[in-house]
């Protein structure tokens, strides 16, 4: 069982756009910085967005990330078929366990 | 660039300790800038943070694995290490070590910019 929740997926069609929420707490969202990960299948996690809307450099911005409250949304426009992946999202948990957290992960799949 | 590429037996015995090493390329773990960090992740499951180490020394670890957990890191070496202990089944995963990136301004920011391709490590007697 994840801190964070995530849809198991989501769809879309080649050029539409999709959103993938992502829920926690006050300890950990609610006071804390968002990331957002991208993991291609079979390769290790790229890091898409840091503090809650940051792109590092390469990363398009067709990406973006933004964050309400106690939850964080990781919002993809222009689907491209190489966008299907699976995507999490990661923050600090400040409560008494003071950790690292992510979300369960969402499977985007490009219809 | 800096790459992180992790070593170790890929194949444990249970009750035995699990024993990693990431080695850091193009950059150095003494920077004072970031905090190496462990991540596994199960076999068709998600990502479960393990823990991270400063270049001084200093830890933190997931609380559900810190009775069993230890990250040391060597700077002569340009490498940091993961133990686990009494190592089971279900410590069965792919591992990746990451560079992570810890620091509180008015909030908390915690997030790995770069990471290892990642070692399966199975379980099994």
């Amino acid at each position: 069982q994840s801190v964070l929740t995530q849809p198991p997926s989501v769809s879309a069609a080649p050029g539409q756009k999709v959103t993938i929420s992502c829920s926690g707490s006050s300890s950990n969202i609610g006071n804390n910085y968002v990331s957002w990960y991208q993991q291609l299948p079979g390769t290790a996690p790229k890091l898409l967005i840091y503090e809650n809307n940051k792109r590092p450099s390469g990363i398009p911005d067709r990406f973006s990330g933004s964050k309400s409250g106690t939850s964080a949304t990781l919002g993809i426009t222009g689907l491209q078929t190489g966008d299907e992946a699976d995507y999490y999202c990661g923050t600090w948990d400040s409560s008494l366990s003071a950790a690292g957290v992510f979300g369960g992960g969402t499977k985007l799949t490009v219809l | 660039q800096v790459q992180l590429q992790e070593s170790g037996p890929g194949l444990v015995k249970p009750s035995e300790t699990l024993s990693l090493t990431c080695t850091v390329s193009g950059g150095s773990v003494s920077s004072g800038s970031y905090y190496w960090s462990w991540i596994r992740q199960p076999p068709g499951k998600g990502l479960e943070w393990i823990g991270y180490i400063y270049y001084s020394g200093s830890t933190n670890y997931n609380p559900s694995l810190k009775s069993r957990v230890t990250i040391s890191v060597d700077t002569s070496k340009n490498q940091f290490s993961l133990k686990l202990s009494s190592v089971t089944a279900a410590d069965t995963a792919v591992y990746y070590c990451a560079r992570g990136n810890w620091n509180y301004v008015y909030y908390y920011y915690y997030y790995m910019d770069v990471w290892g391709k990642g070692t399966t490590v199975t379980v099994s007697s």
